[in-house]
């Protein structure tokens, strides 16, 4: 079946570091894929998407880069602020039709020390 | 914009009680989701409507859920009777049509607590 698997955290670093949650996915066919964030006391929120191979998102400093043959969409981001603390999901859809649905991965926490 | 607002934020409930979530979409969306995420976890599908129409709702347990989402707007998501392992958060969220259902915009949820 699909699946997202994303590296457990809490990740914690200082600000300024540089930034890389890890993003693996399984999934028939050729499936778009998101980054979504979760903001303290909010709701999710779309952070940025690729919707074929060798696509790059990016969004807000954040960039993800579709790699169909490592079935991967790790997020990076140069350097981190505080701001950026929040839970990140890794996400796909299968299709694109009327009876696609979005599979989530499990979260990765991150934590900005000023 | 508005965005996706949800009633209430928080609920605690003994087990065996009734609980309802409410839950007004962006404006104009007419794909209404609703998701459970348990603790550490991401968010689960429970039901999917288009318009008025659940047209996923595989994942609900129709033993003890229910939902409507009478004239195509706003929605409701009930619990009864409320069991342990129904604590979780609930999120709401809606989309433009299904054809977009990766730009999903999610309300803060209702954080529910059975004891």
């Amino acid at each position: 079946g699909n699946s997202v698997t994303q590296m457990e955290g809490p990740v914690t670093l200082s600000e300024e570091a540089f930034l890389t949650i890890n993003c693996t996915y399984t999934a028939t066919g050729y499936p778009s894929l998101f980054w979504y964030v979760q903001y303290p006391g909010e709701g999710l929120q779309l952070l940025l998407k690729a919707t074929k191979a060798d696509d790059k998102g990016s969004n807000k400093g954040f960039e993800a880069t579709y790699r169909k043959e490592t079935t991967s969409f790790h997020l990076e981001k140069g350097s981190v602020q505080v701001s950026d603390s929040a839970v990140y999901f890794c996400a796909l859809i299968t299709s694109r039709s009327s009876a696609s649905k979005i599979i989530f991965g499990s979260g990765t926490r991150l934590s900005i020390r000023p | 914009e508005a965005g996706v607002v949800q009633s209430p934020r928080y609920k605690i409930i003994e087990k065996k009680q009734p609980v309802a979530f409410w839950c007004n979409p962006i404006s104009g969306h007419n794909t209404l989701y609703w998701y459970r995420q348990n603790l550490g976890q991401g968010p689960e599908l429970l039901i999917r409507y288009e318009n008025e129409e659940a047209v996923d709702d595989s994942q609900l347990p129709k033993d003890r859920f229910s939902a409507e989402r009478l004239k195509g707007v706003d929605s409701t998501l009930k619990i009864q009777p409320a069991e342990l392992g129904d604590s979780a958060v609930y999120l709401c969220a809606s989309s433009f049509s299904s054809g977009r259902a990766g730009e999903q915009y999610f309300g803060p949820g209702t954080r529910l607590t059975v004891t």
